[in-house]
């Protein structure tokens, strides 16, 4: 599976976008990108996942570039509840697990 | 619909001792999966069970072993343990093996001493 980089730590106000970058520049063409986060004392949940169609779900929007290497999350109105660890991971189809990272520490201010 | 469920949800063990865990799957579910997570390792895929079978194991010693009953619950064994295996470990559910969407309980904290 592809390596991902994701900066350690993010700011965001409350009720603004926060837009959580992921590079993966070795992805290959049938590995998908998935997201989850990890709320403090919880076990991580699942938030979206594409493989290079930007996608959209009730939780958040997944931005992948054309050329696959980077992707953007986007929690389009960020409330105290989302801040949390987010994890980007990078999964080929004959993969059986999900490899997590250090992940970006998204902290939501007021 | 319930979520996943863990007990017990805080242990002390001693060094040399082993222990055992428990993991109840969101009902339907059939794939229990385990994680070890660390403050120093970040989350690390120990196996996965599917149909009381092991389908992947990850990169730990025999140490740590797991099985899944037929109602699809799951335990997890360390046996003589380790300062180092003090973590969380958390279980996760899904429908069906190897799948990208996982949902994790809360976890059990382990602190060997």
């Amino acid at each position: 599976d592809a390596k991902t980089t994701q900066p350690p730590s993010m700011d965001c106000a409350e009720g603004r976008a926060a837009n959580l970058p992921c590079n993966h520049s070795t992805i290959s063409g049938n590995e998908y990108v998935y997201w989850y986060r990890q709320i403090h004392s919880q076990g991580p949940q699942y938030i979206i996942h594409g493989l290079k169609n930007n996608e959209t779900n009730e939780m958040a929007s997944l931005i992948i570039t054309e050329d696959r290497k980077s992707s953007t999350l986007i929690l389009p109105h960020a409330t105290l509840r989302d801040t949390a660890v987010y994890y980007c991971i990078v999964r080929g189809a004959g993969s059986y697990q999900l490899t997590f990272g250090k992940g970006t520490k998204l902290s939501v201010i007021p | 619909k319930a979520g996943v469920t863990q007990t017990p949800r805080y242990l002390i063990k001693t060094r040399g001792q082993q222990v055992t865990l428990s993991c109840s799957p969101i009902s339907g579910h059939r794939s229990v999966s385990w994680y070890q997570q660390t403050p120093g390792q970040g989350l690390q895929f120990l196996f996965e069970y599917f149909s009381e079978t092991q389908r992947n194991k990850g990169n730990f010693p025999g140490r740590f072993s797991g099985r899944q009953f037929s109602n699809s619950r799951s335990e997890m064994n360390v046996s003589t343990l380790e300062l180092g295996d003090s973590a969380l470990y958390l279980c996760a559910s899904s429908s069906t093996w190897s799948s990208y969407e996982q949902y994790f309980g809360p976890g059990t904290r382990l602190t060997v001493t």
